[in-house]
Protein backbone atom coordinates (compact mmCIF):
# COMPACT_ATOMS: atom_id res chain seq x y z
CA UNK A 1 0.00 0.00 0.00
CA UNK A 2 1.67 3.81 -0.87
CA UNK A 3 2.11 5.37 2.28
CA UNK A 4 3.53 9.29 2.65
CA UNK A 5 4.95 10.20 5.91
CA UNK A 6 5.68 13.86 6.63
CA UNK A 7 7.67 15.05 9.55
CA UNK A 8 8.03 17.02 11.72
CA UNK A 9 4.39 17.83 12.29
CA UNK A 10 5.12 21.33 13.24
CA UNK A 11 8.24 23.62 13.20
CA UNK A 12 8.68 26.92 14.93
CA UNK A 13 11.47 28.76 13.47
CA UNK A 14 12.84 32.45 13.87
CA UNK A 15 12.71 34.68 10.25
CA UNK A 16 15.72 33.79 8.76
CA UNK A 17 16.65 30.17 10.77
CA UNK A 18 17.05 27.80 7.52
CA UNK A 19 15.26 24.21 7.70
CA UNK A 20 14.40 21.43 5.63
CA UNK A 21 10.50 19.94 6.08
CA UNK A 22 11.04 15.65 5.35
CA UNK A 23 8.13 13.22 3.55
CA UNK A 24 9.38 9.89 3.17
CA UNK A 25 7.83 7.13 0.75
CA UNK A 26 6.49 3.92 0.02
CA UNK A 27 5.04 3.79 -3.48
CA UNK A 28 4.80 1.35 -6.33
CA UNK A 29 5.97 2.95 -9.25
CA UNK A 30 6.66 6.52 -8.90
CA UNK A 31 4.99 8.96 -11.52
CA UNK A 32 5.59 12.05 -9.15
CA UNK A 33 5.91 14.25 -6.16
CA UNK A 34 4.32 17.38 -5.41
CA UNK A 35 4.85 19.51 -2.89
CA UNK A 36 1.86 21.63 -1.98
CA UNK A 37 1.25 25.26 0.03
CA UNK A 38 -1.90 25.35 1.85
CA UNK A 39 -3.33 28.26 4.08
CA UNK A 40 -5.84 28.35 6.69
CA UNK A 41 -9.00 27.86 5.10
CA UNK A 42 -8.00 27.97 1.20
CA UNK A 43 -7.01 24.80 -1.12
CA UNK A 44 -3.46 23.89 -1.72
CA UNK A 45 -1.14 25.90 -3.83
CA UNK A 46 0.51 23.63 -6.34
CA UNK A 47 4.39 24.74 -5.37
CA UNK A 48 6.93 21.67 -7.33
CA UNK A 49 6.67 18.55 -8.74
CA UNK A 50 9.62 15.87 -8.85
CA UNK A 51 9.83 12.88 -11.08
CA UNK A 52 13.11 11.29 -10.56
CA UNK A 53 16.05 10.72 -7.85
CA UNK A 54 18.42 13.51 -7.97
CA UNK A 55 16.20 16.37 -9.19
CA UNK A 56 16.08 19.78 -7.64
CA UNK A 57 13.28 22.42 -8.13
CA UNK A 58 13.62 25.94 -6.34
CA UNK A 59 11.43 28.99 -6.25
CA UNK A 60 12.60 31.72 -4.05
CA UNK A 61 13.29 30.44 -0.67
CA UNK A 62 12.33 26.66 -1.34
CA UNK A 63 14.32 23.95 -2.89
CA UNK A 64 12.81 20.94 -3.44
CA UNK A 65 14.73 17.22 -3.51
CA UNK A 66 14.24 14.21 -4.38
CA UNK A 67 15.72 10.88 -3.57
CA UNK A 68 14.55 7.04 -3.96
CA UNK A 69 12.68 7.06 -0.52
CA UNK A 70 12.71 10.52 0.14
CA UNK A 71 12.08 14.22 -0.61
CA UNK A 72 13.27 17.13 0.95
CA UNK A 73 11.80 20.81 1.08
CA UNK A 74 14.72 22.97 2.02
CA UNK A 75 13.32 26.68 3.52
CA UNK A 76 16.56 29.38 3.38
CA UNK A 77 16.16 32.64 5.29
CA UNK A 78 11.97 32.27 5.88
CA UNK A 79 9.97 35.19 6.33
CA UNK A 80 6.49 34.97 8.59
CA UNK A 81 4.77 35.05 5.27
CA UNK A 82 6.23 31.50 4.61
CA UNK A 83 4.30 30.67 7.65
CA UNK A 84 1.71 27.91 6.11
CA UNK A 85 1.25 23.92 6.22
CA UNK A 86 3.41 22.25 3.69
CA UNK A 87 1.73 19.17 2.21
CA UNK A 88 3.78 16.20 0.15
CA UNK A 89 1.60 14.23 -2.25
CA UNK A 90 2.63 11.22 -4.38
CA UNK A 91 1.02 9.88 -7.54
CA UNK A 92 2.23 6.35 -8.54
CA UNK A 93 1.22 3.48 -11.01
CA UNK A 94 -1.18 4.30 -13.23
CA UNK A 95 -3.34 6.14 -11.52
CA UNK A 96 -4.01 10.26 -11.57
CA UNK A 97 -4.82 10.51 -8.18
CA UNK A 98 -2.38 11.70 -5.21
CA UNK A 99 -1.70 10.09 -1.88
CA UNK A 100 -1.11 13.02 0.75
CA UNK A 101 1.13 13.35 3.57
CA UNK A 102 -0.26 14.63 6.66
CA UNK A 103 1.76 17.80 6.55
CA UNK A 104 3.81 20.11 8.05
CA UNK A 105 2.53 23.04 9.79
CA UNK A 106 5.28 26.11 9.59
CA UNK A 107 4.79 28.88 11.73
CA UNK A 108 8.09 32.14 11.07
CA UNK A 109 8.38 34.78 13.85
CA UNK A 110 10.15 37.88 12.87
CA UNK B 1 -3.17 29.57 -16.10
CA UNK B 2 -4.78 26.80 -14.28
CA UNK B 3 -7.38 28.91 -12.26
CA UNK B 4 -9.72 26.48 -10.42
CA UNK B 5 -12.93 27.76 -8.70
CA UNK B 6 -15.51 26.13 -6.24
CA UNK B 7 -18.72 27.66 -5.39
CA UNK B 8 -20.26 28.10 -3.02
CA UNK B 9 -17.13 29.01 -0.62
CA UNK B 10 -19.17 28.72 2.35
CA UNK B 11 -22.57 26.78 3.10
CA UNK B 12 -24.54 26.59 6.25
CA UNK B 13 -27.51 24.28 6.12
CA UNK B 14 -30.46 22.40 8.08
CA UNK B 15 -29.74 18.63 8.78
CA UNK B 16 -31.84 16.86 6.23
CA UNK B 17 -31.11 19.00 3.51
CA UNK B 18 -29.16 18.56 0.40
CA UNK B 19 -26.35 20.84 -0.95
CA UNK B 20 -24.67 21.08 -4.17
CA UNK B 21 -21.20 22.51 -4.61
CA UNK B 22 -19.48 23.39 -8.34
CA UNK B 23 -16.06 23.06 -9.15
CA UNK B 24 -15.46 24.60 -12.00
CA UNK B 25 -12.15 24.97 -14.09
CA UNK B 26 -11.72 28.40 -15.54
CA UNK B 27 -8.86 28.47 -18.09
CA UNK B 28 -8.04 24.29 -18.88
CA UNK B 29 -10.06 21.39 -19.81
CA UNK B 30 -10.29 18.97 -17.05
CA UNK B 31 -10.30 15.36 -18.33
CA UNK B 32 -10.17 14.42 -14.48
CA UNK B 33 -11.50 16.12 -11.42
CA UNK B 34 -10.76 15.33 -7.88
CA UNK B 35 -13.41 15.71 -4.52
CA UNK B 36 -11.33 15.71 -1.09
CA UNK B 37 -12.84 16.31 2.08
CA UNK B 38 -10.65 17.91 5.36
CA UNK B 39 -11.34 18.04 8.39
CA UNK B 40 -9.39 20.20 10.93
CA UNK B 41 -5.65 19.70 11.66
CA UNK B 42 -6.17 16.97 9.31
CA UNK B 43 -4.75 16.59 5.58
CA UNK B 44 -6.83 16.09 2.53
CA UNK B 45 -8.57 12.58 2.06
CA UNK B 46 -9.48 11.60 -1.78
CA UNK B 47 -13.26 10.94 -1.87
CA UNK B 48 -13.63 10.29 -5.40
CA UNK B 49 -12.18 10.62 -8.87
CA UNK B 50 -14.64 11.94 -11.66
CA UNK B 51 -14.34 11.63 -15.19
CA UNK B 52 -16.23 13.72 -17.41
CA UNK B 53 -18.95 11.90 -19.35
CA UNK B 54 -18.29 8.58 -16.92
CA UNK B 55 -19.13 7.34 -13.84
CA UNK B 56 -17.36 8.32 -10.86
CA UNK B 57 -15.26 6.35 -8.86
CA UNK B 58 -15.48 6.59 -4.96
CA UNK B 59 -12.47 5.54 -2.43
CA UNK B 60 -13.19 2.81 0.20
CA UNK B 61 -15.67 4.19 2.54
CA UNK B 62 -16.86 6.97 0.37
CA UNK B 63 -21.21 6.24 0.55
CA UNK B 64 -21.51 6.77 -3.27
CA UNK B 65 -25.56 7.31 -3.05
CA UNK B 66 -24.68 10.36 -0.49
CA UNK B 67 -22.22 12.10 -2.52
CA UNK B 68 -23.69 12.20 -5.69
CA UNK B 69 -20.79 13.74 -8.63
CA UNK B 70 -21.59 14.71 -11.82
CA UNK B 71 -18.75 15.67 -14.32
CA UNK B 72 -21.08 16.71 -17.04
CA UNK B 73 -18.44 18.83 -19.16
CA UNK B 74 -14.90 19.32 -19.18
CA UNK B 75 -14.59 21.96 -16.99
CA UNK B 76 -17.52 21.87 -14.26
CA UNK B 77 -17.67 19.01 -11.59
CA UNK B 78 -20.80 18.54 -9.02
CA UNK B 79 -20.63 17.21 -5.58
CA UNK B 80 -24.13 17.04 -3.91
CA UNK B 81 -24.37 16.02 -0.55
CA UNK B 82 -27.80 14.46 0.05
CA UNK B 83 -29.77 14.60 3.29
CA UNK B 84 -26.90 16.27 5.17
CA UNK B 85 -25.89 15.73 8.88
CA UNK B 86 -23.92 17.40 11.34
CA UNK B 87 -20.97 14.46 10.78
CA UNK B 88 -20.56 15.79 6.75
CA UNK B 89 -19.38 19.24 8.62
CA UNK B 90 -16.52 19.89 6.59
CA UNK B 91 -14.23 21.65 3.94
CA UNK B 92 -14.58 20.10 1.01
CA UNK B 93 -12.19 20.67 -2.30
CA UNK B 94 -11.51 19.65 -5.56
CA UNK B 95 -9.00 19.71 -8.17
CA UNK B 96 -8.32 19.32 -11.56
CA UNK B 97 -6.28 17.16 -13.73
CA UNK B 98 -5.74 18.45 -17.21
CA UNK B 99 -4.23 15.50 -18.09
CA UNK B 100 -1.90 17.35 -20.85
CA UNK B 101 1.68 15.94 -21.54
CA UNK B 102 2.75 19.30 -20.08
CA UNK B 103 0.66 18.99 -16.58
CA UNK B 104 1.00 16.14 -14.79
CA UNK B 105 0.08 18.30 -11.87
CA UNK B 106 -3.50 18.97 -9.92
CA UNK B 107 -4.66 22.31 -9.38
CA UNK B 108 -6.91 22.87 -6.40
CA UNK B 109 -10.17 25.17 -5.71
CA UNK B 110 -10.31 26.84 -2.84
CA UNK B 111 -12.69 24.84 -0.74
CA UNK B 112 -16.27 25.13 0.08
CA UNK B 113 -16.86 24.85 4.03
CA UNK B 114 -20.09 23.24 4.70
CA UNK B 115 -21.47 23.54 8.28
CA UNK B 116 -24.61 21.19 9.22
CA UNK B 117 -26.82 22.35 12.26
Amino acid sequence: EDQVTQSPEALRLQEGESSSLNCSYTVSGLRGLFWYRQDPGKGPEFLFTLYSAGEEKEKERLKATLTKKESFLHITAPKPEDSATYLCAVQSGGYNKLIFGAGTRLAVHP
Amino acid sequence: GAVVSQHPSRVICKSGTSVKIECRSLDFQATTMFWYRQFPKQSLMLMATSNEGSKATYEQGVEKDKFLINHASLTLSTLTVTSAHPEDSSFYICSAFPGSTSYNEQFFGPGTRLTVL
